[in-house]
C-alpha cells in the first residue's frame, strides 16, 4: 500500500460541476502540497497546507491532520481545469512522498 | 527570463553518451530540486540543494551526478544511462521549504 493514496485515479466532469479530489496518507507529516500538472509536463504548486483550509479563486484545499486526509475542491469547473492533480506530503526536512495523481477531464 | 528555466527541453542520448541538464531559477530562492517522472509512476525526488549544499540524495544511481555551482543554477550530469532512465526530469526551486516553483522539464530518451 502506498503511503499516499489519491482518489479517484480518473475523473470526468461536465463544465460547471463541483469537483472533489481526495488524498489520504499513512505517515506523520509536516505539510501537504497540491500540485497541478498540465499535458506537456509543466507543474504548478497550488497549495501548501499544514492545517485547516486555504482558498485561491475557484480552488479550495482542506486538511484534517487527525484523520490524515486532504481534499481539493474545484468549484464551477472549466475545461481549462483539465490536468493531473498531485498530492504530496512532506515528512521532515526536504523529504517528500508523492501520490500517483488524479487525472481530471472537464468537458465543455 | 522569469521563473525556472530548463535546457534542453528534449534530449535523446545513447547509453554511452555524456550529457548535462541545466536548470536556472530567477526567483532568488535558496533551495533547488531535481525530480524524475517516469510514465505511470509518482514523481520521485532525486536531489535537493539548500544554500548550495546537497541536503538530500534519495538513493539515486551514481550515473546521475548533480552540481550546484551557485544558488541560481543546478545541473544534472548524465553518463552511461540505461533505457529505463528515459523520463521527464523536472527542476524546481523554493525559498527554504516553502512552495516550490517548477521548470517545464527536460524529456529524456535513452536509446
Amino acid at each position: 500500500k502506498n503511503e499516499v493514496e489519491q482518489s479517484p485515479q480518473n475523473l470526468t466532469a461536465q463544465e460547471g460541476e463541483f469537483i472533489t479530489i481526495n488524498c489520504s496518507y499513512s505517515v506523520g507529516i509536516s505539510a501537504l502540497h497540491w500540485l497541478q500538472q498540465h499535458p506537456g509536463g509543466g507543474i504548478v504548486s497550488l497549495f501548501m497546507l499544514s492545517s485547516g483550509k486555504k482558498k485561491h479563486g475557484r480552488l479550495i484545499a482542506t486538511i484534517n491532520i487527525q484523520e490524515k486526509h486532504s481534499s481539493l475542491h474545484i468549484t464551477a469547473s472549466h475545461p481549462r481545469d483539465s490536468a493531473v492533480y498531485i498530492c504530496a506530503v512532506e515528512r521532515g526536512t526536504y523529504k517528500y512522498i508523492f501520490g500517483t495523481g488524479t487525472r481530471l477531464k472537464v468537458l465543455a | 527570463e522569469t521563473g525556472v528555466t530548463q535546457t534542453p527541453r528534449h534530449l535523446v542520448m545513447g547509453m554511452t553518451n555524456k550529457k548535462s541538464l541545466k536548470c536556472e531559477q530567477h526567483l532568488g530562492h535558496n533551495a533547488m530540486y531535481w525530480y524524475k517522472q517516469s510514465a505511470k509512476k509518482p514523481l520521485e525526488l532525486m536531489f535537493v540543494y539548500s544554500l548550495e549544499e546537497r541536503v538530500e540524495n534519495n538513493s539515486v544511481p551514481s550515473r546521475f551526478s548533480p552540481e550546484c555551482p551557485n544558488s541560481s543554477h543546478l545541473f544534472l550530469h548524465l553518463h552511461t544511462l540505461q533505457p529505463e532512465d528515459s523520463a521527464l526530469y523536472l527542476c524546481a526551486s523554493s525559498q527554504d521549504r516553502r512552495v516550490q516553483y517548477f521548470g517545464p522539464g527536460t524529456r529524456l530518451t535513452v536509446t
